[in-house]
């Protein structure tokens, strides 16, 4: 079945440092790959997304791509804030019998200290 | 501005009690989710629905039961609370679509704990 393995973390970076979380994947059709963030106390949102291999989905300065040929779909941000403070999941999603099915990675916290 | 919301953002329970957690969302998705999520193991999907009274088991939906009677709702029930439920339950849903590009929205979560 489909599956996605994340960095472990927490991940701490200071104010203005370079980030990446590895996320990369395994799965049996063509998925669309998906970064979600949960900031404290809330629901997970999306982040960004990519649709097909060689995509780059970007937003609020993070931005990855989707590599087909690595399996893979890094987050990168080039400078981090304190108000990146996160937890950030990594997710996949395809159609499976018809069903609109979706799995996420285990989540890698970030903390950004000032 | 879309939304999904859930009943309660925090619940306390006792063992053997029969807990609700009810979820509505006003998109007009066809497709919906209950997931919860421990420290450490990420979000595992217990059911979801996709369609009005259509359910299917996720990964993890022992001790668990759902009912979708109205497109805009999906209830999760816990028939006899255990300790071991205390967890983080978070409600998505999602629109169908032909190449799976679709984002999945979230509530804001029902943290319950089970004494």
């Amino acid at each position: 079945g489909d599956s996605v393995t994340q960095m472990e973390g927490p991940v701490t970076l200071s104010e203005e440092a370079f980030l990446t979380i590895n996320c990369t994947y395994t799965a049996t059709g063509y998925p669309s790959l998906f970064w979600y963030v949960q900031y404290p106390g809330e629901g997970l949102q999306l982040l960004l997304k990519a649709t097909k291999a060689d995509d780059k989905g970007s937003n609020k300065g993070f931005e990855a791509t989707y590599r087909k040929e690595t399996t893979s779909f890094h987050l990168e941000k080039g400078s981090v804030q304190v108000s990146d403070s996160a937890v950030y999941f990594c997710a996949l999603s395809d159609r499976a019998g018809g069903y609109q099915k979706v799995t996420f990675g285990t989540g890698t916290k970030l903390q950004v200290i000032p | 501005d879309v939304k999904v919301t859930q009943s309660s953002r925090y619940l306390v329970k006792r063992t053997g009690e029969k807990v609700f957690l009810e979820c509505v969302q006003d998109m007009d998705h066809e497709n919906m989710f209950w997931y919860r999520q421990d420290p450490g193991l990420g979000l595992r999907l217990i059911y979801f629905s996709y369609d009005v009274k259509m359910k299917e088991k996720g990964d993890i939906p022992e001790g668990y039961s759902v009912s979708r009677e109205k497109k805009e709702r999906f209830s999760l029930i816990l028939e006899s609370a255990s300790t071991n439920q205390t967890s983080m339950y978070l409600c998505a849903s999602i629109s169908s679509g032909v190449a799976g590009g679709n984002e999945q929205f979230f509530g804001p979560g029902t943290r319950l704990t089970v004494l």
